[in-house]
């Protein structure tokens, strides 16, 4: 079983369009991430929850927006879609707040935006 | 305000060969420490770190990371390269910061083993 998992793997979307990726977690992890990376491998973060609520949410445009139905599930819609948004979006997940035990990284979904 | 550097985005080493990716950090507090590797396609993998216990750290694949205080350094090192060592490799500090931990990446530093 993966721990934690991400769909789609990898989108290929216009400008202008909305499109959502969804994570999921069996890890019984209380925390959950949306980390950007960009194509020169920088990571950034996004937004986090804890047991459903929003915790961190960073500078990041308001075309995205995280919604986390139960703790297990962390998705992410992105409206009127440009092409700086084209990124591999990791979700994450760690037990509580404070990840001093690392975190659980899913394998990706690479948004490529034409 | 915490940082993370990592000298070096390509390191080369043969195969056999010491592998030392560095990594430095500044933070206002004991900081918790880590390295991920990421190979072609996946998501981070944790490969160790530190929690203010044992300075060296051991991890998976043979890999080990020492935190030393006074140099604000936590070099990843492995005596010994394999040829599926090849990845990008981040090093990574967490402290707390507004009420929740905040967790800040290096730039990354890939690894070719030449054969």
């Amino acid at each position: 079983d993966t721990a934690v998992s991400q769909t789609p793997k990898y989108l290929v979307t216009q400008m202008g369009n909305d499109k959502s990726i969804k994570c999921e977690q069996n890890l019984g992890h209380d925390t959950m991430y949306w980390y950007k990376q960009d194509s020169k491998k920088f990571l950034k973060i996004m937004f986090s929850y804890n047991n459903k609520e929003l915790i961190i949410n960073e500078t990041v445009p308001n075309r995205f927006s995280p919604k986390s139905p139960d703790k297990a599930h962390l998705n992410l819609h992105i409206n009127s879609l440009e092409l700086g948004d084209s990124a591999v979006y990791f979700c994450a997940s760690s037990q509580g707040q404070f990840p001093n035990y690392g975190y659980t990284f899913g394998s990706g979904t690479r948004l490529t935006v034409v | 305000a915490q940082s993370v550097t990592q000298l070096g985005s390509h390191v080369s080493v043969s195969e056999g060969a010491l592998v030392l990716l560095r990594c430095n950090y500044s933070s206002s507090v004991p900081p918790y420490l880590f390295w991920y590797v990421q190979y072609p396609n996946q998501g981070l993998q944790l490969l160790l770190k530190y929690t203010s216990a044992a300075t060296l750290v051991k991890g998976i694949n043979g890999f080990e990371a020492e935190f030393k205080k006074s140099e604000t350094s936590f070099h990843l090192t492995k005596p010994s390269a394999h040829m599926s060592d090849a990845a990008e490799y981040f090093c990574a500090v967490s402290e707390p910061s507004g009420g929740y931990q905040k967790v800040t990446f290096g730039t990354g530093t890939k690894l070719q083993v030449i054969p």
